[in-house]
């Protein structure tokens, strides 16, 4: 029963580097979304997706990027990593975009230096 | 866009008592808003969410009421137990598919005193 898988839980990465957040859903759901949260500022949303092969921007998508080639696989890209974009990010996913439960995953967290 | 305000930021409550946490929000289209809980290192869990065509939900201890006129919602927990201890968070969508765009308030942190 694994629901929403993120990987890695923690990472360190350079400034300029570029890297790859992964989140994986088994539960054949056609909505994901990545979502930032920062102290003091809730969970803002990245990118989304409401299916295979479509993709829209939520509101803070600069300086990230994102894939919907299969239903379960939604990765997260970072281009050039910024110190702003430390940050514990948090992939989700729901059976439709239509106001059904949104299962978040356990989180990434990520600095930058 | 949407904004949405939450308060208070932190609340500490007395075991038995109850809590309420209340958001307001800025756009008039929006129709769906559920409340999530945060326990430490983990997602956010849906726990109860309410649409515009309802004023009144409730589950258990946990109750969620909506005045559309005012444009703002409360989570309200009754006879509190340790274990509710936890971040809380509002959330408000109102795009077309109703998680498209969900706006969430900046969260409440609620302790149990024992």
């Amino acid at each position: 029963n694994a629901g929403v898988t993120q990987t890695p839980k923690f990472q360190v990465l350079k400034t300029g580097q570029s890297m790859t957040l992964q989140c994986a859903q088994d539960m054949n759901h056609e909505y994901m979304s990545w979502y930032r949260q920062d102290p003091g500022m809730g969970l803002r949303l990245i990118h989304y997706s409401v299916g295979a092969g479509i993709t829209d921007q939520g509101e803070v998508p600069n300086g990230y990027n994102v894939s919907r080639s299969t239903t379960e696989d939604f990765p997260l890209r970072l281009l050039s990593a910024a110190p702003s974009q430390t940050s514990v990010y948090f992939c989700a996913s729901s059976p439709t975009a239509s106001g059904n439960t949104i299962y978040f995953g356990e989180g990434s967290w990520l600095t930058v230096v | 866009g949407e904004n949405v305000e939450q308060h208070p930021s932190t609340l500490s409550v007395q075991e038995g008592d109850s809590a309420v946490i209340k958001c307001t929000y800025s756009d008039s289209a929006s129709n769906y808003f559920p409340w999530y809980k945060q326990e430490l290192g983990k997602g956010p869990q849906l726990i109860i969410d309410i649409r515009s065509n309802v004023g009144e939900k409730k589950d258990q201890r946990i109750a969620v009421t909506l005045n559309k006129t005012a444009k703002h919602f409360s989570l309200h927990i009754t006879e509190t137990q340790p274990e509710d201890s936890a971040v809380y968070f509002c959330a408000a969508s109102g795009g077309v598919f109703g998680n498209e765009k969900l706006t969430f308030g900046t969260g409440t942190r609620l302790t149990i005193i024992p």
